[in-house]
């Protein structure tokens, strides 16, 4: 069975800094990658999904994952964050024959503005 | 467009007790996906059902089912309640296929005293 882990619990930035949050998953086969939001209040909402072509996708709000197959990793990307993003972000993956996602722990990002 | 619904938001039961969450699909989505969130964790797959069939199950006790309607609505059914059912439960609608993004709920809020 296919595991995530997110190995940052709770980040803490200032406004303009750049942003980095790690995923590795374990599964051998194709897989169909993603990242989840969740801000203050709201829904789980999707930000970006990797299923194959170029390993680099962007999403809304100026976020970015690249996908190195190598090393079994998803990191999400931002170059500059803003206050806004104070959030909870999660990482997802499902493989070619399990349709159910399954999900990171999760990493609590707070934006100090 | 309607978004995805649950109800009811919050529910307070006792250990023993059943208890049936309700999930409405976005329009034109055939395929609900049921995930429990406890307390800083990620979700977890607890099943899915596709025209009214289950179509996956997570690691859970058969003490959760589930049924899907003929409008793709679903409804989570937990008996014998335990405290550690504790959660927030979330429901997804999506088409059917891994690479089709889920749309999430807002969740119930599940106590178990």
């Amino acid at each position: 069975a296919q595991s995530v882990s997110q190995h940052n619990h709770h980040v803490i930035l200032s406004e303009a800094a750049s942003l980095e949050l790690g995923c590795n998953y374990s599964y051998g086969g194709t897989v169909n990658l993603f990242w989840y939001v969740q801000y203050p209040g709201q829904h789980l909402q999707l930000l970006l999904k990797y299923f194959s072509g170029d390993p680099l996708v962007k999403g809304i709000k100026g976020f970015e994952a690249e996908f190195i197959k190598s090393k079994f990793s998803f990191n999400l990307r931002k170059p500059s964050v803003q206050w806004s993003d104070t959030a909870e972000y999660f990482c997802a993956v499902n493989t070619g024959s399990a349709r159910q996602l399954t999900f990171g722990s999760g990493t609590q990002l707070t934006v100090l503005p | 467009e309607t978004g995805v619904t649950q109800s009811p938001t919050h529910l307070i039961k006792t250990r023993g007790q059943q208890v049936t969450l309700r999930c409405s699909s976005q329009s034109g989505h055939n395929t609900v996906s049921w995930y429990q969130q406890a307390l800083g964790q990620g979700p977890q797959f607890i099943f899915q059902y596709y025209r009214e069939e289950e179509n996956g199950r997570g690691n859970f006790p058969p003490r959760f089912s589930g049924l899907q309607f003929p409008n793709y609505s679903s409804e989570l059914n937990v008996n014998a309640l335990e405290l550690d059912d504790s959660a927030l439960y979330l429901c997804a609608s999506s088409l059917a296929g891994g690479r089709y993004e889920q749309y999430f709920g807002p969740g119930t809020r599940l106590t178990v005293t």
